[in-house]
């Protein structure tokens, strides 16, 4: 049980382009879902807090105008990186939880942008 | 100022060889204390939820413990499948939403 699918796992864009990806959660329906970036050899920074049908919650420092988070039902949320440059190349994963309960995560999407 | 520490920062072992690892947090009102597994390119995988001081949980080889400023996470016997990155974290009223944060992990080699 608890199992979050996260797609696509990899992409690769050019510089200026938009980037969607999709957090699901396939056996559960999840109260919140998480936004984490992570960088290589790094911890998983949280960069936004999204509850299903309200805005989202970001961290300090990160652009709302950038990372656009939707979080459209109990088990869908998406997160678009806008206008993407090579400094948002990075390792996204999401997170889903019930509640309190222990968050579970995707595995990840690596995006590189050229 | 981190809030969640672990060490050491990378741990080698031989086979069979235990040993422990280390996270320690300075927050206030501790509402839990996660372990998770992390494989390179993959997300983080729950292992173990701590509550109180004093509280214990085991799944196969690995064993967590909690006090009230530091957890422990203790490897019998490990394997080569145990190598990954472990990683703690923290859930605390000082943070929105019941948001977690997480320390930098500890990277386990497991040598055969």
């Amino acid at each position: 049980g608890a199992v979050v699918s996260q797609h696509p796992s990899w992409v690769i864009c050019k510089s200026g382009t938009s980037v969607k990806i999709e957090c699901r959660s396939l056996d559960f329906q999840a109260t919140t879902m998480f936004w984490y970036r992570q960088f290589p050899k790094q911890s998983l920074m949280l960069m936004a807090t999204s509850n299903e049908g309200s805005k989202a919650t970001y961290e300090q420092g990160v652009e709302k105008d950038k990372f656009l988070i939707n979080h459209a039902s109990l088990t869908l949320s998406t997160l678009t990186v806008t206008s993407a440059h090579p400094e948002d190349s990075s390792f996204y994963i999401c997170s889903a939880r019930v509640y309190a309960q222990p968050q579970h995560f995707g595995d990840g999407t690596r995006l590189s942008i050229l | 100022e981190d809030q969640v520490t672990q060490s050491p920062e990378a741990l080698r072992l031989q086979e069979g060889e235990s040993s422990s690892l280390n996270c320690s947090y300075t927050v206030s009102g501790l509402r839990g204390l996660f372990w998770y597994r992390q494989d390179p390119g993959k997300g983080p995988e729950f292992l173990f939820t701590l509550y109180s001081a004093g509280e214990e949980k085991e799944k196969e080889r690995l064993k967590a413990t909690l006090t009230k400023k530091e957890s422990f996470l203790h490897i019998t016997a490990p394997k080569p499948e145990d190598s990954a990155t472990y990683l703690c974290a923290v859930q605390s009223p000082e943070y929105n939403n019941n948001d977690m944060r997480f320390g930098a992990g500890t990277r386990l080699t497991v040598k055969p």
